[in-house]
């Protein structure tokens, strides 16, 4: 994978439910995976860095793992919310950028959760 | 409370000139980036800068300048040679050696069209 894909493009939940999204990137020169959550009309916030092989982190009711050897992150959202309503990026730092933290970036899932 | 302003949040430009998206920060952070962001595409570098009176080219640099005189500042021209400036675009910055905790700050963005 040369390029940082998401998967799905929009979801669409009912309050309560959980879900999942998935980002793919280059496994090689891997360095961190970022993740980010986009409200409409916001900044960018910045949920989670991953940089080791099977880490897992938590903030509230989101979660992520990470999977360096294949490439792959997860975000999990536990009992969505109408607040959890954004897009989320991933983005994927290789190794060979020097001290620059240049990011290549996903294309985002956007997340919509209703009453 | 510390972040990072970008001006104006709208910005509409006549093809053929210059236009400069200001990016201004006070969180002291050494590192600040420009990224671009269309329509089905992730964010794109435009340029960055690790430090006072240094920058480098990022993935989209043609048609882009930059200065970096001061710390908190780190403004983007968009010019003529552009050929298709119509985008959002979103600044950030980085702790100095942190990016691997602590992720981007971001701004909130200019929308630049031309008309």
């Amino acid at each position: 994978i040369l390029n940082v894909e998401q998967s799905p493009q929009s979801l669409h939940v009912q309050e309560g439910d959980s879900t999942n999204f998935t980002c793919s990137f280059p496994s090689s020169n891997f360095y961190a995976l970022h993740w980010y959550r986009w409200e409409t009309a916001k900044s960018p916030e910045a949920l989670f860095v991953m940089t080791l092989n099977g880490d897992e982190k938590k903030k509230g009711r989101i979660s992520a793992t990470l999977n360096t050897k294949e490439g792959y992150s997860y975000l999990y959202i536990k009992g969505s919310q109408p607040e959890d309503s954004a897009t989320y990026l991933c983005a994927s730092r290789p190794f060979n950028t020097g001290t620059a933290s240049k990011l290549t970036f996903g294309t985002g899932t956007r997340l919509q959760v209703t009453l | 409370d510390g972040g990072i302003t970008q001006s104006p949040k709208y910005l509409f430009r006549k093809e053929g000139q210059n236009v400069t998206l200001s990016c201004e920060q006070n969180l002291n952070h050494d590192a600040m980036y420009w990224y671009r962001q269309d329509p089905g595409q992730g964010l794109r570098l435009i340029y960055y800068s690790q430090i006072v009176n240094d920058f480098q080219k990022g993935d989209i640099a043609e048609g882009y300048s930059v200065s970096r005189e001061k710390k908190e500042s780190f403004p983007l021209t968009v010019t003529s040679a552009q050929k298709n400036p119509t985008a959002f675009y979103l600044c950030a910055s980085t702790p100095p050696g942190q990016d691997r905790i602590t992720g981007y700050t971001f701004g909130s963005g200019t929308r630049l069209t031309v008309v």
